[in-house]
């Protein structure tokens, strides 16, 4: 099976802009939970999401916001980006009553 | 609220050297545990895992034994490789009798760096 994908790898912004990043499951897993990875506060949950609902949050604010499509494909938005906003985005997708969650390579996000 | 406690870092090892890293965890009922790994510009790799008390997890040499006595899940290599130079992550999911659904609580990482 193909692993977890993330489009694009590596993206440049500046502040105020908003972000589209897109990941796409194994083929077969319907949760998919997305996580900010920064070098000052490690690796951070944002939110689940399975069958298309958000069952799981993290503290973040509203900007962050996501979805998933009936194929599982899942999205997430940041709004109004921030200079603290710049991180590695990664997601990571989980079968139905599995207990590993594997991770893609993630989006790079630059906010200058 | 859960959380996970890895050793501090950076880990600086000639190779064929042992290694330890400690992790210690809080969490209510029985977590599942993992170590995953990330080489420079990738994402995070599942290395190994365990799912109950004395599990132990294993793969392409290292191992961690859950330890519910002792909160703790400690990943060890008896001969590590320059090709093992990484950042090692120690992770919980909660018990999957709660609600935190698809929520990976990670401790600080450490940096390892094999010398040949």
């Amino acid at each position: 099976k193909a692993g977890v994908t993330q489009t694009p790898r590596y993206l440049i912004k500046t502040r105020g802009q908003q972000v589209t990043l897109s990941c796409s499951p194994i083929s077969g897993h319907r949760s998919v939970s997305w996580y900010q990875q920064t070098p000052g506060q490690g690796l951070q949950f944002l939110f689940e999401y399975f069958s298309e609902t958000q069952r799981n949050k993290g503290n973040f604010p509203g900007r962050f916001s996501g979805r998933q499509f009936s194929n599982s494909r899942s999205e997430m938005n940041v709004s109004t980006l921030e200079l603290g906003d710049s991180a590695l985005y990664l997601c990571a997708s989980q079968d139905r009553g599995g207990e590993t969650q594997y991770f893609g390579p993630g989006t790079r996000l630059l906010v200058l | 609220g859960n959380s996970v406690t890895q050793m501090e870092g950076p880990v600086t090892l000639s190779e064929e050297a042992f290694l330890t890293i400690n992790c210690t965890y809080t969490a209510t009922g029985y977590p599942s545990l993992f170590w995953y790994v990330q080489y420079p510009g990738e994402g995070l790799q599942l290395l190994l895992k365990a799912t109950k008390a004395d599990d132990k997890g294993s793969n392409k040499g290292f191992e961690a034994t859950y330890r519910k006595e002792t909160t703790s899940f400690h990943l060890e290599k008896g001969s590590v490789q320059v090709s093992d130079s990484a950042v090692y992550f120690c992770a919980l999911e909660p018990d999957p009798g709660g609600t935190s659904y698809g929520k990976l609580t990670f401790g600080q990482g450490t940096i390892l760096t094999v010398h040949p």
